[in-house]
């Protein structure tokens, strides 16, 4: 198992409702990306944080958006929610140095329900 | 940006019979090409990796094989074992992209 952890578990909401989840990277990690995965497909890139900043974004709308912490950690944020947020939402944390992609590492996962 | 397809959908073979999955990408800078197993309910788990420096890769079992002028890839699981079924998801990367673009998975079911 990797070290990232996600929180809560599940959540269910109701379509207008605003929800927040919760990532904490590996150890001696500085990235983390957000992927949302609808039932039955792969995960789709919603945005990366490096450093503190948002470093790259899908195609998702601006009620979705991050933070990440001094510590890495970091949150996901969607405003307004809609039927089709209902997901499985992954983060991955990585170490960023240069252009070399390394390894993600994936925490278990929040399953969000929208009713 | 880049776009990853993947078959088949779903795959069943029989235990000890080999499995092959193939995808292909569409953006010619890709250059790191990963595979992720996902069993019901859990994380997606690197199972192999390929960079474009090289067409093939071993790994006991499991083999991934590139072909950058065709811009596919495939996964290769020889001697297939009921713990093998899961989903299967390859995935694309570009230098400075960081983020990776997936592919929409394989069930792989390995009858006893």
């Amino acid at each position: 198992e990797t070290g990232v952890t996600q929180s809560p578990t599940h959540l269910i909401k109701t379509r207008g409702q605003q929800v927040t989840l919760r990532c904490s990277s590996q150890s001696g990690h500085n990235t983390v990306s957000w992927y949302q995965q609808a039932l039955g497909q792969g995960p789709q890139f919603i945005f990366q944080y490096y450093r503190e900043e948002e470093n790259g974004r899908g195609n998702f709308p601006p009620r979705f958006s991050g933070l990440q912490f001094p510590n890495y950690s970091s949150e996901l944020n969607v405003n307004a929610l809609e039927l089709d947020d209902s997901a499985l939402y992954l983060c991955a944390s990585s170490w960023t140095s240069g252009a070399f992609y390394n390894e993600q590492f994936f925490g278990p996962g929040t399953r969000l329900t929208v009713l | 940006g880049e776009n990853v397809e993947q078959h088949p959908s779903t795959l069943s073979v029989q235990e000890g019979d080999s499995a092959v999955i193939k995808c292909t990408y569409s953006d010619s800078a890709s250059n790191y090409f990963p595979w992720y197993k996902q069993e019901l309910g859990k994380r997606p788990q690197l199972i192999i990796d390929i960079r474009s420096n090289v067409g093939e890769k071993k790994d006991q079992r499991i083999a991934v094989t590139l072909n950058k002028t065709a811009k596919h890839f495939s996964l290769h699981i020889t001697e297939t074992q009921p713990e093998d079924s899961a989903v299967y998801f390859c995935a694309a990367s570009f230098p400075g992209a960081n983020n990776l673009f997936f592919g929409t998975g394989t069930r792989l079911t390995v009858i006893p």
